[in-house]
C-alpha cells in the first residue's frame, strides 16, 4: 500500500504567485482532508471531503484558497495569490470515516518570498 | 468547536524515565483520541488511539488513559529511549479531528 500521496513536497516561490498541491489518499479512503501546520504548531484543518463532497471548509480562506476533490479520489489545493504567511507545511490526510484511523502524506512544504 | 489543550509544550527526560504528557478536550460529543508522534521534518504517524468506551489502552512501553468525565487523556511512555525524541500530538475526534499544540520530548542519553 502507497499510502497518502503528496506532491510536491517543496515549493518556494515568491509572493502573489499561484500555486498548487495535489494529494492521493488510501485507496477506499472516502474521507480527505487538507491540513495546515506552521512550524512548532499542530495541524490545523483547512478543509474535509466526505467522497467529493467538502463537509467543512469553515477555516479556508476562500478569498485566496480553493481546493476540490472532482472524482472523490484525489484533490488539489491551490492558493492564489500567496502570501508570505502562507509559508507553512501543507498537510494531506485521509481516513475511511470521519472517526476512523487518520493517515498523513508526508507533506508540501511551502516557502514564499 | 472542539478545543484541545496540551502540556507540557517541552519535556526532557533522562533515558530509563518515564514521560507523562495530558491532554484535555471541550466536547463530551468526541469519541476518539488518537496520539501522533511528528519526527523533525516527518509526517505525523498515529502511535496510539483509545475509544470513548475504553478507559485505557497499552502498547509496550506506551500506554493511553482517558477520563472522559474530566474530559481528559494523556500518554505514558515508560522506559524512554532517545529514539522517542520527537513531537507528540494528542487529537479529539467526532468525525472532525481536532489537534493539541504539540509536546517537545527530549530524552537525554
Amino acid at each position: 500500500e502507497a499510502g497518502v500521496v503528496q506532491s510536491p513536497r517543496y515549493k518556494i516561490i515568491e509572493k502573489k504567485q499561484p500555486v498548487a498541491f495535489w494529494c492521493n489518499p488510501i485507496s477506499g479512503h472516502n474521507t480527505l482532508y487538507w491540513y495546515l501546520q506552521n512550524l512548532g504548531q499542530g495541524p490545523e484543518l483547512l478543509i474535509r471531503y466526505e467522497n467529493e463532497e467538502a463537509v467543512d471548509d469553515s477555516q479556508l480562506p476562500k478569498d485566496r484558497f480553493s481546493a476540490e476533490r472532482l472524482k472523490g479520489v484525489d484533490s488539489t489545493l491551490k492558493i492564489q495569490p500567496a502570501e508570505l504567511g502562507d509559508s507553512a507545511v501543507y498537510l494531506c490526510a485521509s481516513s475511511f470515516s470521519g472517526a476512523n484511523v487518520l493517515t498523513f502524506g508526508a507533506g508540501s512544504r511551502l516557502t514564499v518570498l | 468547536g472542539e478545543n484541545v489543550e496540551q502540556h507540557p509544550s517541552t519535556l526532557s527526560v533522562q533515558e530509563g524515565d518515564s514521560a507523562v504528557i495530558k491532554c484535555t478536550y471541550s466536547d463530551s460529543a468526541s469519541n476518539y483520541f488518537p496520539w501522533y508522534k511528528q519526527e523533525l521534518g516527518k509526517r505525523p504517524q498515529l502511535i496510539i488511539d483509545i475509544r470513548s468506551n475504553v478507559g485505557e489502552k497499552k502498547d509496550q512501553r506506551i500506554a493511553v488513559t482517558l477520563n472522559k468525565t474530566a474530559k481528559h487523556f494523556s500518554l505514558h511512555i515508560t522506559e524512554t529511549q532517545p529514539e522517542d525524541s520527537a513531537v507528540y500530538f494528542c487529537a479529539a475526534s467526532n468525525n472532525q479531528f481536532y489537534f493539541g499544540t504539540g509536546t517537545s520530548l527530549t530524552v537525554i542519553p
